[in-house]
């Protein structure tokens, strides 16, 4: 089993919906949590960063950390065309002062005008 | 401009030469990770530094090596690549290890 999984997709949703991007994770000792959006060609870039479980909100974007079901999701309000991007999700946990950073598989996703 | 600079962008080479891809960064940052990426499997660990002289293992480090002898360099190199190191590259850089900042990638083609 993966440490963390998550559904590649393809999503495909028409501009302006709501959409929901989520990932599971298998070890309660990860502590961060992390979304970053991968534009085609390019190096992820880090989206929302959550330490803790509950919601957290930038904007169009909420990230929902809910560590008793270790599920991690994504929502994206009013999706725009250049929302079109693979989004992953990432955990973090430090053991001993190493640090350990597992991504999800990433979901792609295209929003269509 | 705060940034991660790789290179090359793309390489293509053959079994067993041996090659560099050259990781840069310029924040100052203490921690610095190789990555691959592969269709399906996503971004996987390759080896990670927590700072200069400092490196240690991720998840996939078999064929690769790693070296920090100054803090904004972190190059991977492969002594003999093989057609399953085919595959995007990617270095990334951050001042905890949680918050990274990835280089534009490396495409590496083995044959």
């Amino acid at each position: 089993q993966k440490e963390v999984e998550q559904d590649p997709g393809p999503l495909s949703v028409p501009e302006g919906a709501i959409v929901s991007l989520n990932c599971t994770y298998s070890n309660s000792a990860f502590q961060y949590f992390m979304w970053y959006r991968q534009y085609s060609r390019k190096g992820p870039e880090l989206l929302m960063y959550t330490y803790s479980s509950g919601n957290k909100e930038d904007g169009r974007f909420t990230a929902q950390v809910d560590k008793s079901s270790k599920y991690i999701s994504l929502f994206i309000r009013d999706s725009q065309p250049s929302d079109s991007a693979t989004y992953l999700c990432a955990t973090r946990l430090s053991i001993q002062g190493a640090q350990k950073l597992v991504f999800g598989q990433g979901t792609r996703l295209t929003i269509n005008p | 401009e705060a940034q991660v600079t790789q290179n090359p962008r793309y390489l293509i080479t053959v079994t067993g030469k041996k090659l560099t891809v050259t990781c840069s960064q310029n924040m100052n940052h203490e921690y610095m990770s190789w990555y691959r990426q592969d269709p399906g499997l996503g971004l996987r660990q390759i080896y990670y530094s927590m700072n200069v002289e400092v490196t240690d293992k991720g998840d996939v480090p078999e064929g690769y090596k790693v070296s920090r002898k100054e803090k904004r360099n972190f190059p991977l190199i492969l002594e003999s690549p093989s057609p399953n190191q085919t595959s995007l590259y990617f270095c990334a850089s951050s001042l905890t290890g949680a918050k990274l900042f990835f280089g534009s990638g490396t495409q590496l083609s083995v044959l």
